[in-house]
């Protein structure tokens, strides 16, 4: 059965600090993993997707890394910024077509 | 293009009630999925729909019940309601099982 760990479950930086959120998966027979941000309340937004097949994908000032073999995840966050607090979520396909499977989040709150 | 909906927005049922929660998948995605997710909590699988038909199921019971129609809206069916039920409820769609692109939800909230 496939388990998705987030560390930490929470993080506080201030503004323009690089940071890396972790993730973590059981089973490395991935179709692809997808990492999401949550505002309070509201629904997701997909920020990137990474194929099984590839080792990461940038956006702006995101960049997420994949290595299945070790069945982990890192979203780093480059220049933080206060509009950057939300909660971030990792999820991952084991087969195309299917559930994604979620970790509990990474909440990080930025301070100006 | 128009995103993901869904509605109501917030919604407030007591135990044993029955309750209707409606999705409108964006353009060209054949695909549904609906999550539930309890506060500080991932979202967990509920079931997806591929083309009108059921196209897996996760771990809840069957009182919980969906459709999709031929323009691949869907909407989520519980019954006999629980406490343990009030949650976000969010719909995702996608075009045949790639990235999935989610609505803002609907928060359901069972006394």
């Amino acid at each position: 059965k496939q388990e998705v760990t987030q560390i930490p479950a929470a993080l506080s930086v201030p503004e323009g600090e690089n940071l890396v959120l972790n993730c973590s998966f059981t089973d490395s027979a991935i179709y692809n993993l997808q990492w999401f941000r949550q505002d309070p309340g509201k629904g997701l937004t997909s920020l990137l997707l990474i194929q099984s097949s590839q080792r990461e994908q940038t956006s702006g000032r995101l960049n997420a890394s994949l290595d299945k073999s070790s069945g982990r995840s890192t979203l780093y966050i480059a220049a933080s910024q206060p509009g950057d607090s939300a909660t971030y979520l990792c999820a991952v396909h084991s087969q195309a077509g299917t559930a994604l499977i979620f970790g509990k989040g990474t909440t990080l709150s930025v301070s100006s | 293009e128009t995103g993901v909906t869904q509605s109501p927005t917030h919604l407030i049922k007591t135990r044993g009630q029955q309750v209707t929660l409606r999705c409108s998948s964006q353009s060209g995605h054949n695909t549904v999925s609906w999550y539930q997710q309890a506060l500080g909590q991932g979202p967990q699988f509920i079931f997806q729909y591929y083309r009108e038909e059921e196209n897996g199921r996760g771990n809840f019971p069957p009182r919980f019940s969906g459709l999709q129609f031929p323009n691949y809206s869907s909407e989520l069916n519980v019954n006999a309601l629980e406490l343990d039920d009030s949650a976000l409820y969010l719909c995702a769609s996608s075009p045949g099982g790639y990235e999935q692109f989610f609505g803002p939800g609907t928060r359901l909230t069972v006394l």
